[in-house]
């Protein structure tokens, strides 16, 4: 079946240390991207990628990293900088094509700061 | 700056009780309004996409429907597993013409 994973599903972190959430798609979508949702508020772009190899900050990128090395993964790090992590992290991912465009969506990683 | 605004924040319904959502948008040149639906701790699930004035689209008990500056979401004869947090997204050509622009959701309960 085709679609987007994202692991862990729920991560604890210690104030200090970088995490990395994992993200993978098999939908063969050229574009990914990286979302934070916190309770009330709407989705909030991270990063985003069109090709391998690029990616471009997005509304809120300070404190976090990624890289797009291949086609199928989209990890984002979550680094010490970032000074309130706690949220819920959504990976989407979508082609490119003028016609389509439409963003599926992962199940989301829980991170919580402890 | 492009803005979504859903209303209500939050919605209680008697099963069979039909009733609608909206989302108003200001955004320059729309390329797309976006539905989607989001269970607790779960990624949002993909409705429907509406790109110009008068279009509307179905699925089951649900109808998009689209306005120059808002869209609405009519749900019929609701069941409780319509119960979810529905958001909406805008596309607009500022900035790229990949990004979406969501508003905060609204919260529907449909009670048996």
């Amino acid at each position: 079946d085709g679609g987007i994973t994202q692991s862990p599903k729920y991560l604890f972190r210690k104030e200090g240390q970088n995490v990395t959430l994992s993200c993978e798609q098999n939908l063969n979508h050229d574009a990914m991207y990286w979302y934070r949702q916190d309770p009330g508020q709407g989705l909030r772009l991270i990063y985003y990628s069109q090709i391998v190899n690029d990616f471009q900050k997005g509304d809120i990128a300070e404190g976090y990293s990624v890289s797009r090395e291949k086609k199928e993964s989209f990890p984002l790090t979550v680094t010490s900088a970032q000074k309130n992590p706690t949220a819920f992290y959504l990976c989407a991912s979508s082609t490119t094509r003028l016609a389509g465009g439409t963003q599926y969506f992962g199940p989301g990683t829980r991170l919580t700061v402890l | 700056e492009d803005q979504v605004t859903q209303s209500p924040e939050a919605l209680r319904l008697q099963e069979g009780e039909s009733s609608s959502l909206n989302c108003s948008y200001t955004v320059s040149g729309l390329r797309g309004l976006f539905w989607y639906r989001q269970d607790p701790g779960k990624g949002p699930e993909f409705l429907f996409t509406l790109y110009s004035a008068g279009e509307e689209k179905e699925k089951e008990r649900l109808k998009a429907t689209l306005t120059k500056k808002e869209s609405f979401l009519h749900i019929t004869a609701p069941k409780p597993e319509d119960s979810a947090t529905y958001l909406c997204a805008v596309r607009a050509p500022s900035g790229s013409a990949r990004q979406l622009t969501f508003g905060s959701g609204t919260q529907l309960t449909v009670l048996p």
